[in-house]
């Protein structure tokens, strides 16, 4: 069964800082990829996905990530936090060939002045 | 436009009782998932409904638990007697085939 990996549970970094959130999943032939973002006291929204083609994909608010299919990885990236960006932060991985999305356990990013 | 809508946005009920949670998807979404969002544990898939078949129900804790969705659209999911590890967060989404999921706000349910 496909499974995600978020190795870090909690990340504090100082404003303006680079940051980079790690994801690794179970291998599959084909895997969509993608990240939400959970704002304190808010629901789930779609930060950002990876389909096909390039590996490098690009978000909302600043953010992207790289998908590496030898190391099964996918990893979000910011070059210059914003206090705003204090949020959960999840990976998820759907299969080629099925509905099912599985989730990582989240990363809570915290933005310190 | 509508979002997914969930109902009740908490709830809180006593240990042995029956709860239903109710979840409107966006118009036209023909997938349909429920997640139970626990503190340290992520999101937990739970069942996903395509029109108003459930071909995956493998995440359902227990026997107690249990979801149908009618006429392509409204999902109840059902926990019977419920126990205080079912407190937790649940989470509704929708979405059209082959497209990222829309998730609703969620029920709070609490079991005391």
């Amino acid at each position: 069964a496909q499974s995600v990996t978020q190795l870090d549970s909690q990340v504090p970094v100082f404003e303006e800082a680079p940051v980079e959130l790690r994801c690794n999943y179970s291998s599959s032939v084909s895997v969509y990829l993608f990240w939400y973002v959970q704002y304190p006291n808010q629901g789930l929204q779609l930060l950002l996905k990876y389909l096909s083609g390039s590996t490098l994909v690009k978000g909302i608010n600043g953010f992207e990530a790289e998908f590496n299919k030898s190391q099964t990885s996918f990893h979000l990236r910011k070059p210059s936090v914003h206090i705003s960006d204090t949020a959960e932060y999840f990976c998820a991985v759907r299969q080629g060939g099925s509905e099912k999305l599985v989730f990582g356990k989240g990363t809570k990013l915290t933005v310190n002045p | 436009g509508a979002g997914v809508s969930q109902s009740p946005s908490n709830k809180v009920t006593e240990k042995g009782k029956d709860v239903e949670l109710r979840c409107d998807p966006i118009s036209g979404h023909t997938a349909l998932y429920w997640y139970r969002q626990s503190l340290g544990q992520g999101l937990e898939f739970l069942i996903y409904f395509q029109g108003n078949s459930a071909p995956d129900k493998s995440g359902l804790p227990s026997d107690r638990f249990s979801a149908e969705r009618t006429g392509g659209s409204v999902s109840t999911l059902t926990i019977q007697r419920t126990q205080q590890e079912d407190s937790a967060v649940y989470l509704c989404a929708s979405s059209p085939p082959n497209s990222p999921l829309h998730f609703g706000n969620g029920t709070r349910l609490t079991v005391t």
